[in-house]
């Protein structure tokens, strides 16, 4: 079964610093990538994904995540992070066409004013 | 419009004890998903339903954990004669559609459940 590693617990950046968050799958075959973001005290939230086609996803808030099919990651980059960036970040991976979804423990963001 | 709810939002038992927890799912949403977060943990799945089909209970822990859905819309989650590793955020997530690249899981608040 696939597993996902995020390298970082937490990261602290002050405002208008780049940010990349690692994220790294084990698993073989084909499959869908995803960064999930919580907001304090919001939910779970989409941020992007990664089907298929150009290996560089935009998604919302101006954050992008690559994917490296040959290095098995899936960073999620932003190059210029905002005090409302504040939030806790998980990658997540599924095998192409299995229900199950793998969660990486998540990265704590904090951004400084 | 409404978003997927979940409930109780807090959850204090003890151990030994039956917990049922509750989703509903966006309306029209045919995938549903249970998770459990456990503290410094990313999200574990634990159960997945599709419309009609059988559920995919591949990820349930133990049988002292059960999920129905209902219907086709609501779902409930029970876990018989809690134990204190039960003790984590169950989260709920819908979806309009499974697999494919238009797929959005959609979260709910999550139950924070407490065993003592």
């Amino acid at each position: 079964a696939q597993s996902v590693s995020q390298h970082n617990h937490h990261v602290i950046l002050s405002e208008a610093a780049s940010l990349e968050l690692g994220c790294n799958y084990s698993y073989g075959g084909t499959v869908n990538l995803f960064w999930y973001v919580q907001y304090p005290g919001q939910h779970l939230q989409l941020l992007l994904k990664y089907f298929s086609g150009d290996p560089l996803v935009k998604g919302i808030k101006g954050f992008e995540a690559e994917f490296i099919k040959s290095k098995f990651s899936f960073n999620l980059r932003k190059p210029s992070v905002q005090w409302s960036d504040t939030a806790e970040y998980f990658c997540a991976v599924r095998a192409y066409n299995n229900n199950d979804m793998r969660f990486g423990a998540g990265t704590r963001l904090t951004v400084k004013p | 419009g409404a978003g997927v709810s979940q409930s109780p939002s807090n959850k204090v038992t003890e151990k030994g004890k039956d917990v049922e927890l509750r989703c509903d799912p966006i309306s029209g949403h045919t995938a549903l998903y249970w998770y459990r977060q456990s503290l410094g943990q990313g999200l574990e799945f634990l159960i997945y339903f599709q419309g009609n089909s059988a559920p995919d209970k591949s990820g349930l822990p133990s049988d002292r954990f059960s999920a129905e859905r209902t219907g086709g819309s609501v779902s409930t989650l029970t876990i018989q004669r809690t134990q204190q590793e039960d003790s984590a955020v169950y989260l709920c997530a819908s979806s309009l559609t499974s697999g494919g690249a238009h797929e959005t899981q959609y979260f709910g608040p999550g139950t924070r459940l407490l065993v003592l």
